[in-house]
């Protein structure tokens, strides 16, 4: 079984702070981790994954996260938020084989971004 | 390439009615996935395709629910005697073939949101 547990649903930050979205996750096996964003009435969009090569992942627009196995975190970060950011955020747990690429969603974090 | 592609992006309909949503995922890919998103909810799986084989389905495909992919390109999603607890966001998404180069990453449509009144 895998989940993942986003620890805040709301985020709010002053246009050009930092980031900080929580994720941990719960798995069974060795999985791939993903954060994808969703913006109003748009696709999700990929942002990075995570497929047990390096353990800090860069990903678009100046996101990153770092997985930490003995945390089982995998908290996104971006050094200086942009009002584009402004979006939800979803952590996403898969197994890294067979499981036909089953994502299993978090209940999102919604990022508000202030000027 | 533009994509996946969902139809119709808004349906309004009575309890009771049946409705149906297409995809047409990226030409390349032969997975095809139906999720669906809830308010304030993260998308949760309902069904994937393999081609034209339907590989495997969540218990949350109730039996009014049936997907279809006929020739292994598009898919439908059709929804009989509609209820109110249907109201949601229907996304597909798209990926490459197990060992494929981005086997796991999975390219989503804007999605189809169903208001059931």
């Amino acid at each position: 079984a895998q989940s993942v547990t986003q620890l805040d649903s709301h985020v709010s930050v002053s246009e050009g702070t930092p980031v900080l979205l929580r994720c941990n996750y719960s798995s069974s096996y060795s999985p791939s981790l993903f954060w994808y964003v969703q913006h109003p009435n748009k696709g999700l969009q990929l942002l990075l994954k995570y497929t047990s090569a390096a353990t800090l992942v860069k990903g678009i627009n100046g996101f990153e996260a770092e997985f930490k196995k003995s945390e089982t975190s995998f908290h996104l970060t971006k050094p200086s938020a942009h009002m584009s950011d402004a979006a939800e955020y979803f952590c996403v747990v898969s197994p890294s084989t067979g499981g036909g690429n089953k994502l299993t969603f978090g209940t999102g974090t919604q990022l508000k971004v202030e000027l | 390439d533009t994509g996946v592609s969902q139809d119709p992006r808004h349906k309004i309909t009575k309890r009771g009615q049946n409705v149906t949503f297409r995809c047409d995922p990226i030409s390349e890919h032969n997975r095809l996935y139906w999720y669906r998103q809830t308010l304030g909810q993260g998308p949760e799986f309902l069904t994937y395709f393999q081609n034209e084989a339907q590989l495997e389905k969540s218990r949350l495909l109730s039996d009014r629910f049936s997907a279809e992919r006929p020739k292994g390109s598009f898919s439908t999603l059709e929804i009989q005697r509609t209820e109110q607890g249907d109201s949601a966001m229907y996304l597909c998404a798209s990926s490459p073939g197990q060992g494929a180069f981005g086997a796991n990453v999975l390219t989503f449509g804007a999605g189809s949101r169903l208001t059931v009144l």
